[in-house]
């Protein structure tokens, strides 16, 4: 098993420009996150989703959207990049939600918005 | 929003040396987590407590969750290089779809 793998590993945007942060599982987890992480800040739920089809908000949704068209596989878009949105950005994804599941990290996107 | 902080921020110590990081609350949780994560990698989880009072080891860390499960600590004994990395407690909300994370113990072991 591959686990939970993320692309690109390293990006750097101008300001406007649009992405989308690829992220997959192969453990068929119905639960998927994003997080990012910020220095001293740890890490912060962007958006999540507890099956296909089925995307909800997080912490810090605003200039990113989801979607979960599979089980396997949970892309972000940053819509209108911003240099608030330099980050490194993780994805990871578990059995369920909730606090008593383990999450498996993805390695991480560090993005550098200019 | 739950609100994990966790202390210190910072650790340096020199190999051999024990101790202790923080991770406290206002609110009550079912469980918590405990995740080690090294540089450039995604964190790995290290212990989940679910039982207020209880206390888990694993190898030199010991976690202890509090017995109002409100806070908890993560002892590590004879410290080693090896343990350098940022130590992160994590928990859920009451609905059970949400993860939030403290900001984190970034520990340095120097040999």
């Amino acid at each position: 098993n591959a686990g939970v793998t993320q692309t690109p590993k390293f990006q750097v945007l101008k300001t406007g420009q649009s992405m989308t942060l690829q992220c997959a599982q192969d453990m068929n987890h119905e639960y998927m996150s994003w997080y990012r992480q910020d220095p001293g800040m740890g890490l912060r739920l962007i958006h999540y989703s507890v099956g296909a089809g089925i995307t909800d908000q997080g912490e810090v949704p605003n200039g990113y959207n989801v979607s979960r068209s599979t089980t396997e596989d949970f892309p972000l878009r940053l819509l209108s990049a911003a240099p608030s949105q330099t980050s490194v950005y993780f994805c990871a994804s578990s059995r369920q939600g909730g606090g008593s599941w383990e999450q498996y990290f993805g390695p991480g996107t560090r993005l550098t918005v200019t | 929003t739950q609100l994990l902080e966790q202390s210190p921020q910072f650790l340096s110590i020199q190999e051999g040396e024990n101790l202790t990081v923080y991770c406290n609350s206002s609110s009550v949780f079912s469980s918590l987590q405990w995740y080690r994560q090294e540089p450039g990698e995604g964190p790995v989880l290290l212990v989940t407590v679910v039982t207020g009072g209880e206390v888990k080891k694993l190898k030199r860390l010991t976690f202890q969750f509090g017995d109002a499960r409100k806070d908890s600590s993560l002892h590590i004994t004879a410290a080693q290089p090896g343990d350098t990395g940022l130590y992160l407690c994590a928990a859920g909300n009451n609905a059970g779809n949400m993860l939030t994370f403290g900001g984190g113990t970034r520990l340095m072991v120097k040999p």
